[in-house]
C-alpha cells in the first residue's frame, strides 16, 4: 500500500507570505495527524482529525495556521502570514484507529523556511 | 517544559557496543512508542509497549516499559553501524485517548565500525 505522502518536501518563502502544505494519508486511515518539529526542539503535536472533523486542535500556535480536511481524505495546512518562527519540519501521520495504542504512519515531511 | 525527557540526546559508540536510551517522565502513559528516523524521512515505528513491566524484544534492540508507566528504555546489545540513525519515544498521556502522542527529544546514535 502507499504511504503517507506530503508535498511539497521543501518550501523556502519570505515573511509575511502565505504556504499550504498537502498530506495525502493512506487510503481508509481516518485519523490523521499533524505534528512540527522546530529546530532544536522535540515533535510536537498540532492538531488530529477523524474523517473531515477536527478532533483535537490544541497544539495549532495561533489564528495564523489553518488546517482543513475536505471529504476525510487529503489534508491541508495553511500557514498565513507566515513568520520567521513558522519554520521547521511539518509532519503528517495518519492511523486507522485514534486510539492511545495505535501506530501512526508518518509522511517524510514537509521542511519549512521562513526568511 | 518538557514532559518527555530522552537521555542521551548525542551517542557515539563503536560497533559491537552496548547501549541504552531512557525515557522519563513524571506523567502516567496509556502506552510508550519508540519509533526510528532516517534523515529526510518520518519515523517509522519500531514498538508499541501498554502493560507496566512489559518488555519486548526486536532482534538485538529490548524495550521496556516501566512499571509505573512513567518511564520506559530502549537497549541495544551489540550495536552496528545499522544502527546509526535517530530514535524517539513518544507516549499517549492516560488522559488523552485520541491517539496524540508527546515526543521525547530524541536520541542520535552513530555506530562506528
Amino acid at each position: 500500500e502507499a504511504g503517507v505522502t506530503q508535498f511539497p518536501s521543501h518550501s523556502v518563502i519570505e515573511k509575511g507570505q502565505t504556504v499550504t502544505l498537502r498530506c495525502d494519508p493512506i487510503s481508509g486511515h481516518d485519523n490523521l495527524y499533524w505534528y512540527r518539529r522546530v529546530m532544536g526542539k522535540e515533535i510536537k503535536f498540532l492538531l488530529h482529525f477523524v474523517k473531515e472533523s477536527k478532533q483535537d486542535e490544541s497544539g495549532m500556535p495561533n489564528n495564523r495556521f489553518l488546517a482543513e480536511r475536505t471529504g476525510g481524505t487529503y489534508s491541508t495546512l495553511k500557514v498565513q502570514p507566515a513568520e520567521l518562527e513558522d519554520s521547521g519540519v511539518y509532519f503528517c501521520a495518519s492511523s486507522p484507529f485514534g486510539t492511545y495504542n495505535s501506530p501512526l504512519h508518518f509522511g517524510n515531511g514537509t521542511r519549512l523556511t521562513v526568511t | 517544559t518538557q514532559l518527555l525527557e530522552q537521555s542521551p540526546q548525542f551517542l557515539s559508540i563503536q560497533e559491537g557496543e552496548n547501549l541504552t536510551v531512557y525515557c522519563n517522565s513524571s506523567s502516567v502513559f496509556s502506552s510508550l512508542q519508540w519509533y526510528r528516523q532516517e534523515p529526510g524521512e518520518g519515523p517509522v515505528l519500531l514498538v508499541t509497549v501498554v502493560t507496566g513491566g512489559e518488555v519486548k524484544k526486536l532482534k538485538r534492540l529490548t524495550f521496556q516499559f516501566g512499571d509505573a508507566r512513567k518511564d520506559s528504555s530502549l537497549h541495544i546489545t551489540a550495536a552496528q553501524p545499522g544502527d546509526t540513525g535517530l530514535y524517539l519515544c513518544a507516549g499517549a498521556l492516560v488522559y488523552n485517548q485520541g491517539g496524540k502522542l508527546i515526543f521525547g527529544q530524541g536520541t542520535e546514535l552513530s555506530v562506528k565500525p
